[in-house]
């Protein structure tokens, strides 16, 4: 089945700052990643996806690229704000299969 | 529209004890899923369902049943609660397996 790592597990930036998380995943088959954005004790939201047929997406100040080569995918936010501290999962889903499968999530906090 | 809706949102159990987390959707969505969320391990899928009448195991089962009786609702079963089973249940529902999944608010599940 499909394997997603996600890096790094936390991150600390500046208000103002450009925020990276990275994630792998195995199946050469996956055509679907998604992100997904949780604030504390909240439920997690979609904030932005992505399909293989697209090499990035942006959103305002979100934006995500994938190299399928590498199979690889980075979720970018520009302009950091205190709203954007929350915790961040991404997910691949394989064409051969119905379900997600999700990294182990990126907590980001930005200081103000 | 509620969306999901997840009942109960809190409860704590004896361990060898029995109960259902009950989760509903008005959204008519044909997919639904039920995952743990323990710290540092993110979003583990236990069952899911493509379909009324229709359920599958996801990545951690073991422990669990499921059923999806009706459309709008896929309940999850807990036969004899372990300690291990201490966590944050999320109830989900798509339209599509490549669209955004809607999570219900969560339900902690504390095993004494």
């Amino acid at each position: 089945g499909e394997n997603v790592e996600q890096h790094p597990s936390t991150l600390s930036v500046q208000e103002g700052d450009s925020a990276v998380i990275k994630c792998t995943y195995s199946d050469s088959a996956s055509n679907y990643f998604p992100w997904y954005k949780q604030e504390l004790g909240k439920r997690p939201q979609l904030i932005i996806d992505i399909r293989s047929n697209v090499g990035e997406k942006k959103d305002q100040r979100i934006a995500v690229t994938l190299n399928k080569t590498a199979k690889h995918f980075s979720l970018h936010i520009t302009e950091t704000q205190p709203e954007d501290s929350a915790v961040y999962f991404c997910a691949a889903r394989s064409s051969n299969d119905y379900k997600l499968s999700f990294g182990a999530g990126t907590t980001v906090t930005v200081r103000a | 529209n509620a969306g999901v809706t997840q009942t109960p949102k809190f409860r704590v159990l004896k361990t060898g004890q029995s109960m259902t987390l009950l989760c509903a959707q008005d959204m008519n969505h044909e997919y639904m899923y039920w995952y743990r969320q323990d710290p540092g391990m993110g979003l583990r899928l236990i069952h899911y369902s493509v379909g009324e009448g229709t359920t599958a195991k996801g990545e951690v089962p073991d422990g669990y049943n499921v059923s999806r009786l009706k459309k709008q609702n896929f309940l999850l079963g807990l036969e004899s609660a372990a300690p291990s089973q201490t966590s944050v249940y999320f109830c989900a529902s798509s339209w599509d397996t490549a669209k955004a999944q809607h999570f219900g608010d969560g339900t902690r599940l504390s095993i004494l």
